[in-house]
């Protein structure tokens, strides 16, 4: 079974819509990260979290909100989806700090319309 | 400017050959310097970490050019299951932030 785990896979929705994206670790790591990706751009962080009572912006956390339920389970939030949130999104862990290896979910596909 | 930029290529080069790429970044503070690896539509996954002296594992073998802010990876005898994309990742700006390069592409063909 996958350590890192995202549902769902792939998504469409509509724009305004509210949509859930939840991420789910077997590794025991504290902590944890959601990014997006577009074509041509690297990853970008949106949220991490240090344990379960540490949640922290990242560079792109506009129009995204988390929460972090239990040291396993990280989910992200778009309150009210626009277009240009159509992206790759993943999910990470790391052991320790963002400098050690991170552990990467498989991503969900979400479109947009 | 992009914290890590990458030429996107693609590098296209037959089985058995040697592929070398660079990245440069922006930031001089940075201190951890990574290649993650990332198949199509999959998600990226440590290559291996880069060290200042160089480092090699395999028919890998990275380098650290801090004075010109450049991270390299060489691909020697390239394989078919090469093919992918190589993102340069960088720690910082910031202490709890890595950057991600927006990756360079190989296809290794037969």
């Amino acid at each position: 079974d996958a350590d890192v785990t995202q549902t769902p896979r792939n998504r469409i929705t509509k724009t305004g819509k509210r949509i859930m994206l939840e991420c789910s670790q077997t590794k025991g790591h504290d902590r944890m990260y959601w990014y997006r990706q577009d074509p041509g751009l690297g990853l970008q962080l949106i949220y991490y979290s240090f344990d379960v009572k540490d949640i922290n912006k990242g560079e792109i956390s506009d129009g995204y909100s988390v929460s972090r339920q239990a040291q396993a389970k990280f989910s992200l939030s778009l309150e009210s989806a626009i277009p240009n949130q159509t992206a790759l999104y993943f999910c990470a862990t790391s052991l320790g700090g963002p400098t050690d290896t991170q552990y990467f979910g498989p991503g969900t596909r979400l479109t947009v319309l | 400017r992009k914290e890590v930029e990458q030429d996107p290529g693609p590098f296209n080069v037959p089985e058995g050959a040697t592929v070398a790429f660079n990245c440069t970044y922006s930031n001089s503070a940075s201190q951890s310097f990574f290649w993650y690896r990332q198949d199509c539509r999959k998600e990226p996954k440590l290559l291996m970490s880069v060290y200042s002296s160089g480092n090699e594992d395999g028919r890998f073998t990275a380098q650290l050019n801090r004075a010109s802010q450049y991270i390299s990876l060489l691909i020697r005898d390239s394989k078919l299951s090469d093919s992918a994309t190589y993102l340069c990742v960088v720690n910082g700006p910031g202490e709890y932030k890595l950057s991600f390069g927006a990756g360079t592409t190989v296809t290794v063909r037969a």
